[in-house]
């Protein structure tokens, strides 16, 4: 079966400019989370949604960045004027249940000009 | 100080060797633990989950203390497949078990 897809796989802009990272979950995955990697490091925790409702922004680095999932499926990762320390892979990952594991997109890498 | 530590590596092993990467967790309340498996350029993979009893998965054990809030994952008969960068992951407490991951520790099987 189709897993989680992010688009585009890979994003060049220059700095200032605004982005707009899409992921589609597993069909029928309550729970989205996405996640910011940069080079030589793990994963690090952006945001996270149950449904259409956002429950934990905490991991947002600035209020440049906006998360949204409107119909509880697919969801958006917006990064406004944006700077050289946002180049990044960023990961989306859904999951069914609490007790089930999480599973990656092959992630967007973002690159800042 | 990152939550969750990891030996700094990278680790150069000869295939069949045995090698043991180990992992302490700041965040008491974590209740989810896991080793990921995150090869170049890809995404990460759940390699297993670490129980509490510690569990074994074919040539991977796992362990975890939680007196010590301290994980580990042994790699028996090492194969070059098993070249990667794995992470240790704690879930991260009431965040609808949004994942903590390590820096990782990078492996090399060398033939």
């Amino acid at each position: 079966g189709a897993g989680v897809s992010q688009s585009p796989r890979y994003k060049v802009a220059k700095r200032g400019q605004d982005v707009a990272l899409r992921c589609d979950p597993i069909s029928g995955h309550v729970s989205l989370f996405w996640y910011q990697q940069a080079l030589g490091q793990g994963p690090e925790f952006l945001t996270y949604f149950q449904n259409e409702a956002q429950l934990d922004k905490s991991g947002l680095p600035s209020d440049r960045f906006f998360a949204e999932r409107p119909e509880g499926s697919v969801s958006t990762l917006k990064i406004q004027r944006t700077q050289q320390e946002d180049s990044a892979v960023y990961l989306c990952a859904s999951r069914d249940g609490n007790n089930q594991p999480q599973h990656f997109g092959d992630g967007t890498r973002l690159s800042i000009l | 100080r990152k939550e969750v530590e990891q030996d700094p590596g990278p680790f150069n092993v000869p295939e069949g060797a045995t090698v043991a990467f180990n992992c302490t967790y700041s965040n008491s309340a974590s209740q989810s633990f896991f080793w990921y498996r995150q090869d170049c350029r890809k995404e990460p993979k759940l390699l297993m989950s670490v129980y509490s009893s510690g569990n074994e998965d074919g040539r991977f054990t796992a362990q975890l203390n939680r007196a010590s809030q301290y994980i580990s994952l042994l790699i028996r008969d090492s194969k070059l497949s098993d070249s990667a960068t794995y992470l240790c992951v704690v879930n991260i407490p009431n965040s609808g078990y949004a994942l903590n991951f390590g820096k990782g520790t990078s492996l090399l099987v060398t033939p």
